[in-house]
């Protein structure tokens, strides 16, 4: 049961264009939302987050945003860079654990 | 802080055989997790650990696996016996606890079952 669903596997970009990466959740008890960027052979690195409490949370070319009546997140990058490529995680947790749950990501490439 | 540290980073084992993945995490987080890598399911948390004590083993897909955490510096994956479906990168993350912290992650160790 995929509580955290990351529904594109890939996606492809020209330089300079947005990117958008979309997430969607089941569990109504989760309250807090990251995104993880992975390079290949490298582990995941955290890259922005959001409270339910919040709907939108911008960290310079990133911006997340929250839609909670939908169960559904997305990552904007603008403008997306070619260094931008790599496998995007979505991740959600409740305010009640620690235990974070992944989505099984987006290969993003952008492509000059 | 070096970050998660994680050994070995590659492991190539014969069917049967006995895996131990190991895990040192940063130092003062209280929350340490293992994570396994496949095409599949993306990242799938196997087991977490709050203050040394299993908190959740209820991704830990067979009785084959096994992990411990005997401080807060150390713990390991166990895979016993080892067979190819297994075969995945697996990564330790550590956190300082609470709902709205991130968890850093190690490098990860490449585990091949042949």
């Amino acid at each position: 049961d995929q509580q955290v669903k990351q529904n594109s596997p890939s996606l492809s970009v020209q330089e300079g264009r947005i990117s958008i990466l979309n997430c969607d959740y089941t569990n109504s008890m989760f309250d807090y939302f990251l995104w993880y960027k992975k390079y290949p052979a490298e582990g995941p690195t955290f890259l922005i987050s959001i409270s339910s409490i919040k709907d939108k949370n911008e960290d310079g070319r990133f911006t997340v945003f929250l839609n909670k009546s939908a169960k559904h997140l997305s990552l904007h990058i603008v403008p997306s860079q070619p260094g931008d490529s790599a496998v995007y995680f979505c991740a959600a947790s409740s305010y009640n654990t620690d235990k974070l749950i992944f989505g099984t990501g987006t290969r993003l490439q952008v492509f000059p | 802080d070096a970050g998660v540290i994680q050994s070995p980073r590659h492991e190539v084992t014969e069917m049967g055989q006995e895996v131990t993945l190991r895990c040192k995490p940063i130092s003062g987080h209280n929350s340490l997790f293992w994570y396994r890598q496949t095409m599949m399911r993306g990242l799938e948390l196997l087991i977490y650990f709050n203050n040394n004590v299993p908190i959740d083993d209820s991704g830990m897909p067979e009785d084959r696996f096994s992990a411990k955490m005997p401080n807060a510096s150390f713990s390991t994956l166990k895979i016993q016996p080892s067979e190819p479906r297994d075969s995945a990168v697996y990564f330790c993350a550590s956190s300082w606890g609470g709902a709205d912290t991130e968890a850093f992650f190690g490098q990860g160790t490449r585990l091949t079952v042949v």
